[in-house]
């Protein structure tokens, strides 16, 4: 039984690019939230996706943006990349309708912005 | 403001020795309250899940405590090893947001030999 993936596992990019990064979740699970966690710090939540939609976000900006396929697979875009999205995102599954729903987390993406 | 603060920041401790972490939090409406590890460049790991009706939940030698009144949850770790050490990061859920966690900072544990 395959846990939570991510993909790449570590990514360096320039200030201006664009990035995205992938997410396969755990069997059976269907919904895939974003995190993002600076060095030091708690995670922070950037978005949730369930049913190909997104449908809660944190408060990050419109630069960050993402998509769900009918695999329940999920990417994590970010336009015009600043220095301070540098971090490790973090992709977490977890299932709908378990009332204390346990997201399980993925290894993570480092993302280093130059 | 929805908010989990965690202490100490950071806590060093001999191999074989207890430790406790604390964790208050402020969010309302509550749902669960969960502890993670969480290894160096790793993704978090589960320790322990409690609702609101649970007030210990034990996982090996990790014991969590809720308190739903007072909004006070702490996570005690027995005869401690070298590989317990980790972040150890408390995290609250509202019931409003079954998908929106809010996380502490964390706690980084080293643990000497």
């Amino acid at each position: 039984d395959a846990g939570v993936t991510q993909s790449p596992t570590h990514l360096i990019k320039t200030r201006g690019q664009q990035v995205t990064l992938r997410c396969s979740p755990k069997s059976g699970h269907d919904t895939v939230s974003w995190y993002q966690q600076a060095l030091g710090q708690g995670p922070q939540f950037i978005f949730q996706y369930y049913e190909e939609e997104e449908r809660q976000r944190g408060n990050f900006p419109d630069r960050f943006s993402g998509h769900q396929f009918p695999n329940y697979s999920s990417e994590l875009n970010v336009n015009a990349l600043l220095l301070g999205d540098s971090a490790l995102y973090l992709c977490a599954s977890s299932s709908q309708g378990a009332y204390t729903d346990t997201q399980y987390f993925g290894p993570g993406t480092r993302l280093t912005v130059l | 403001k929805n908010q989990v603060e965690q202490s100490p920041q950071s806590l060093i401790i001999l191999e074989g020795k207890n430790c406790t972490l604390q964790c208050n939090y402020t969010v309302s409406p509550f749902s669960n309250l969960r502890w993670y590890k969480q290894d160096t460049g790793r993704g978090p790991v589960s320790l322990t899940i409690m609702t609101f009706s649970e007030n210990t939940k034990s996982n090996g030698r990790y014991t969590a405590t809720l308190d739903a009144d007072t909004k006070q949850s702490s996570l005690h770790i027995t005869a401690s090893q070298l590989s317990d050490s980790a972040s150890y990061i408390c995290v609250v859920s509202a019931s409003s947001n079954t998908g929106k966690l809010i996380f502490g900072q964390g706690t980084t544990l080293q643990v000497k030999p």
